[in-house]
């Protein structure tokens, strides 16, 4: 069964860092490129970040360029998202996804992991 | 940035009646392959997103074949021919064409 699960939500506060994983099964994640999608409270889908197969081309919303940090690891199968100078509006349930154009963009979503900024 | 607007932003439906959700683009989401890459997504109260027509026509596996994506350019729709219980929930269009991609600001789609 593929599947993606999402790790590393925590209560932070404003100006700190934190480090997502997802942890990618059922498929060969290598071949697949891979996003950042959140969720504030009450809100929409906000697209964060993707990285894409093979050459690891990065690319990121305005709203985290220069903050955020997105990598994976193949011979682990995992996803990362590195977060520095946090700030409030950070706030989100923070969900990976699958696939780029060659799949047709997030053909399967993990469950989420829940990142709170305040102090 | 492409702006996606959708329409309406709350749809009350009756049971087995039909329901359709617009979306529209501020800018063509023709890809320089001749492909178009917009998707809808549904998220049922308290679940993750689901994928359920991507590249606006394609039905993904598992998703009743009452749901139907069509359009071109700028402006696209999902249908649902005959609404049930379990469609309750928030409908997203994504455009994945163009940097940074986005999403559309959701419709809930409610039973009446």
């Amino acid at each position: 069964e593929v599947q993606l699960l999402e790790s590393g939500g925590d209560l932070v506060q404003p100006g700190g860092s934190l480090r997502l994983s997802c942890a990618a099964s059922g498929f060969t994640f290598s071949t697949f490129a891979m996003s950042w999608v959140r969720q504030a409270p009450g809100k929409g889908l906000e697209w964060v970040s993707v990285i894409s197969s093979s050459r690891g081309t990065t690319y990121y919303a305005d709203s985290v360029k220069g903050r955020f940090t997105i990598s994976r690891d193949d011979s682990k199968n995992t996803l990362y998202l590195q977060m520095n100078s946090l700030r409030a509006d950070d706030t989100a349930v923070y969900y990976c996804a699958r696939g780029g154009k060659s799949s047709g963009h997030m053909d399967v979503w993990g469950k989420g992991t829940t990142v709170t900024v305040s102090s | 940035d492409v702006v996606m607007t959708q329409s309406p932003l709350s749809l009350p439906v009756t049971l087995g009646q039909p329901a359709s959700i617009s979306c529209r683009s501020s800018q063509s989401l023709v890809y320089s392959d001749g492909q178009t890459y917009l998707n809808w997504f549904q998220q049922r109260p308290g679940q993750s997103p689901r994928r359920l027509i991507y590249k606006v026509s394609n039905r993904d596996s598992g998703v009743p074949d009452r749901f139907s994506g069509s359009g071109s350019g700028t402006d696209f729709t999902l249908k649902i021919s005959r609404v049930e219980a379990e469609d309750v929930g928030v409908y997203f269009c994504f455009q994945g064409t163009h940097w940074p991609w986005t999403f559309g600001q959701g419709t809930k789609v409610e039973i009446k």
